[in-house]
């Protein structure tokens, strides 16, 4: 099977603008988790989507949003972007909800300048 | 709210030296993952415990939970330069809601000298 993939990679924005990254999950996993990584703060979740509905959400800002297509890809939104978004997005897709294992996708980085 | 630690944060070694990393939580756990993730990469899974006391074997890696449900440990024999890489511990909670989300550890950045 192929792996989850993201894209894009790379991305680089000024503050004030947005982004949305999109995740494409291993075929018949419906589940799809995003996190932030960075070196401070590690990794950190942000929110999972199961058949097309939020089942968890971590501590972010409203900022931060999502969605699930009835495809299970993912596409994740980031408004109003602060220099502190900098990060490596990673998606993750699993075929059971609720914190089992995940299989990651390459990531984004996003630089926010 | 819940919180992995994990130790040390960073360990070097000689190759052929055993290494282990520790993972203790605030909270009782229904389960614990490992992830390994190389520079530059992605976090890759390694394992799921679940029951307490499970102990689980992949090759040199050896794989630890609790008693209590609360701490983990992950031990590699005589590492390799592949072994290089950040190891993550990961604990889920056990029921309802938000405690379903994963609470991932700092990470244990290993290093090997050849």
């Amino acid at each position: 099977k192929a792996g989850v993939t993201q894209t894009p990679r790379y991305l680089i924005k000024t503050r004030g603008q947005q982004v949305t990254l999109s995740c494409s999950p291993i075929s018949g996993h419906r589940s799809v988790s995003w996190y932030q990584q960075t070196p401070g703060q590690g990794l950190q979740f942000l929110f999972e989507y199961f058949s097309e509905t939020q089942r968890n959400k971590g501590n972010f800002p409203g900022r931060f949003s999502g969605r699930q297509f009835s495809n299970s890809r993912s596409e994740m939104n980031v408004s109003t972007l602060e220099l502190g978004d900098s990060a490596l997005y990673l998606c993750a897709s699993s075929s059971v909800q609720g914190g089992h294992e995940q299989y990651f996708g390459p990531g984004t980085r996003l630089t926010v300048t | 709210g819940q919180q992995v630690m994990q130790i040390p944060q960073y360990q070097h070694v000689q190759e052929g030296e055993d290494f282990t990393t520790y993972c203790n939580s605030s909270t009782t756990l229904s389960n614990i993952q490992w992830y390994k993730q190389r520079p530059g990469g992605h976090p890759v899974f390694l394992i799921q415990l679940v029951k307490s006391g499970e102990v689980k074997k992949q090759k040199r890696l050896t794989f630890q939970f609790g008693e209590a449900k609360k701490n983990s440990s992950l031990h590699i024999t005589a590492t390799q330069t592949t072994d290089v890489g950040t190891y993550f511990c990961a604990g889920r909670r056990g029921s309802g809601g938000s405690n379903y989300k994963l609470t991932f550890g700092k990470g244990t950045l290993l290093t090997v000298n050849p």
